[in-house]
């Protein structure tokens, strides 16, 4: 079965670089969530799409920002990146038809040098 | 809001022996409940949720959790561990009702099962 894809895997940055985090949620799956994981830490509610419209917003900070598209891939753009944005993102994806349950990806790794 | 306690950061086990993993929320509406096992360098992947009726839940690989509303527990169980069950076990919890509502985890406990 198709799971929620997230590229790229891995990524280097210098600081204050941009970088963009891509997803491709589950087929028919209408909302896109992504999560913060930092070291050691648990993964951190970030920002969310249904229907293309942002459902909620966590601690995602003012440098970020992300959209979903059309056909329902979101992307995390990142800006001004600092040591402290190294991290791995989570993009998770649902449907209404499937009660509760988040679909995670592999994770994107970012490494801010 | 909801939030998750999980009372061990870590849990130290010889293989074959029971282990219980605890977790507490907090949250003044119905929620739905789950545990997600994250092996090392991997991503979320979820092992048991509650979302209504038997408060008695279990995984296909042996681990099961009951929810306890009057405790607001939904501690996690396994009868005899393997090494294969070492990992970090996030307990998450959700308002019920809406399928595009967030999850909030727990801090997380680092299984570690010793031969």
């Amino acid at each position: 079965a198709a799971g929620v894809i997230q590229s790229p895997r891995h990524l280097i940055k210098e600081k204050r670089e941009t970088a963009t985090l891509k997803c491709y949620p589950i087929p028919r799956h209408d909302t896109v969530y992504w999560y913060q994981q930092g070291p050691g830490q648990d993964p951190q509610f970030l920002i969310s799409f249904y229907e293309k419209m942002q459902s909620d917003k966590g601690s995602i900070p003012d440098r970020f920002s992300a959209q979903q598209f059309s056909d329902y891939h979101s992307e995390l753009n990142m800006s001004s990146l600092e040591l402290g944005d190294s991290a791995l993102y989570f993009c998770a994806s649902s449907s209404r038809t499937i009660t509760g349950e988040l679909f995670f990806g592999e994770g994107s790794r970012l490494t801010v040098l | 809001a909801q939030s998750v306690t999980q009372l061990d950061s870590q849990v130290p086990v010889f293989e074959e022996a029971p282990v219980e993993l605890r977790c507490n929320y907090s949250s003044s509406v119905s929620v739905y409940l789950f545990w997600y096992v994250q092996y090392p360098n991997q991503g979320l992947q979820l092992l048991l949720k509650y979302l209504s009726g038997s408060t008695l839940v279990e995984s296909i690989n042996g681990f099961e959790a009951e929810f306890n509303k009057s405790q607001t527990s939904f501690h996690l169980r396994k009868p005899s561990v393997h090494i294969s069950d070492t990992a970090e076990y996030f307990c998450a919890v959700k308002k019920s009702g809406g399928s595009n509502y967030k999850l909030t985890f727990g801090k997380g406990t680092l299984l570690t099962v010793n031969p």
